[in-house]
């Protein structure tokens, strides 16, 4: 069963700073992985999605990675702005032949000023 | 290009009641995914529609029924409402019913007493 997890629940970092969100899963046969933004009470906004064939994606200031092998991914975001403040979702796509996403329980991030 | 709609916004209703959700996919999409967000936890996969049939579903009891109209727009019910479906419920859509990019409405926050 793919369990997929998200560490840590919470991060505080200043202004300026580059941070990274780590995402890990059980089992690395997967589809795809898909970083979400989600602002409280809102719904999620997709930021990257890496297919299985490739090893990164890049939009703006965030990088994301997998390494299949290791069932892992992480989220780089560089020079960090109180606006990136949000909840962190990385979810998974087991199979091609489903739609159904596997999510971790998210990174709350906060930005200070 | 309108994206991900659901309707309404907020419900409350007492426990025992119906109730049904709408969710309207992004133009050119003919898949709906339904998911459940607990707070403080990741959206829970539900139920994915496509053609107007469950194509597949999550570990959700019966009392979560679907449907997908020929517009490709999407309804969930739920019967005999208890205190623990009180969740944000997320409607993704996407183009076909497999592993691709799913994008997601705001959300409908359904709170039951």
């Amino acid at each position: 069963k793919q369990e997929v997890t998200q560490i840590p629940a919470a991060l505080s970092v200043p202004e300026g700073e580059n941070l990274v969100l780590n995402c890990s899963f059980t089992d690395s046969a997967i589809y795809n992985l898909q970083w979400f933004r989600q602002d409280p009470g809102k719904g999620l906004t997709s930021l990257l999605l890496i297919q299985s064939s490739q090893r990164e994606q890049t939009s703006g200031r965030l990088n994301a990675s997998l390494d299949k092998s290791s069932g892992r991914s992480t989220l780089y975001i560089a020079a960090s702005q109180p606006g990136d403040s949000a909840t962190y979702l990385c979810a998974v796509s087991p199979s091609s032949n489903t739609g159904k996403l596997i999510f971790g329980q998210g990174t709350t991030l906060q930005v200070k000023p | 290009d309108a994206g991900v709609t659901q309707s309404p916004t907020h419900l409350i209703k007492t426990r025992g009641q119906q109730v049904t959700l709408r969710c309207s996919p992004k133009s050119g999409h003919d898949t709906v995914s339904w998911y459940q967000q607990a707070l403080g936890q990741g959206p829970q996969f539900i139920f994915q529609y496509y053609e107007e049939e469950e194509r597949q579903r999550g570990n959700f009891p019966d009392r979560f029924s679907g449907h997908q109209f020929p517009n490709y727009s999407s309804e969930l019910n739920v019967n005999a409402l208890l205190l623990g479906d009180s969740a944000l419920y997320l409607c993704a859509s996407s183009f076909g019913f497999r592993g691709y990019e799913q994008y997601f409405g705001p959300g409908t926050r359904l709170t039951v007493t």
